[in-house]
């Protein structure tokens, strides 16, 4: 069955620093993947997708690259602030559509 | 264009009681997942309907837990008799007919249930 792994957190980090939240999956055919934010006491926002090999999602400054050799789907920020400290989730939805299969989460705290 | 609504935010059961938590999903939307999130865990689905069908419901309890989603109305997750153990967020997401992997699903903001 499909599979997401996500690197373990808690990762803390001090403004303006680099982000990388590592992702990798498992799956039959060829998932769309896809980065979900969630902030304290709300649901999952989409962040940015990627619906096939190669594509680059991007949003708010973050950018993942769907790499089918290494089957990753690496999170990367060049610059994080304060407002970005939240959980992210790494996801992919199968060939068909149905359910999403996410990872466990990576709790993200930016420190000024 | 409103979201994804949920109610209630938070439920509070006490064991032995029901839970019903409801979802109406986006304007024009016509499939609906259900997710349960354990604390400091991620999501895990539980089960997808179309207008009127359960389409998977391979990560559903085999006992106390339930789900429609009618011609009419919101859909409804029933968990009859809860335990301790239910205690969790429960979300629910849409997203457009058709079908496509490639559509995101669009979460609400979840229904926090604490069984005393």
């Amino acid at each position: 069955g499909n599979s997401v792994t996500q690197m373990e957190g808690p990762v803390t980090l001090s403004e303006e620093a680099f982000l990388t939240i590592n992702c990798t999956y498992t799956a039959t055919g060829y998932p769309s993947l896809f980065w979900y934010v969630q902030y304290p006491g709300e649901g999952l926002q989409l962040l940015l997708k990627a619906t096939k090999a190669d594509d680059k999602g991007s949003n708010k400054g973050f950018e993942a690259t769907y790499r089918k050799e290494t089957t990753s789907f690496h999170l990367e920020k060049g610059s994080v602030q304060v407002s970005d400290s939240a959980v992210y989730f790494c996801a992919l939805s199968g060939a068909n559509a149905g359910k999403s299969t996410f990872g466990d989460g990576t709790t993200l705290t930016v420190k000024p | 264009n409103a979201g994804v609504m949920q109610n209630p935010r938070h439920l509070v059961r006490r064991r032995g009681q029901e839970a019903r938590l409801r979802c109406s999903p986006m304007k024009g939307h016509s499939h609906v997942y259900w997710y349960r999130q354990l604390p400091e865990e991620g999501l895990k689905f539980m089960v997808y309907l179309q207008k009127e069908n359960i389409i998977d419901e391979s990560g559903m309890p085999k006992e106390r837990f339930s789900a429609e989603f009618p011609k009419e109305g919101p859909s409804i997750l029933r968990i009859q008799q809860v335990v301790r153990g239910d205690s969790a967020a429960y979300f629910c997401a849409s997203s457009p007919p058709g079908g496509l992997a490639t559509n995101e699903q669009f979460f609400g903001p979840g229904t926090r249930l604490t069984v005393l």
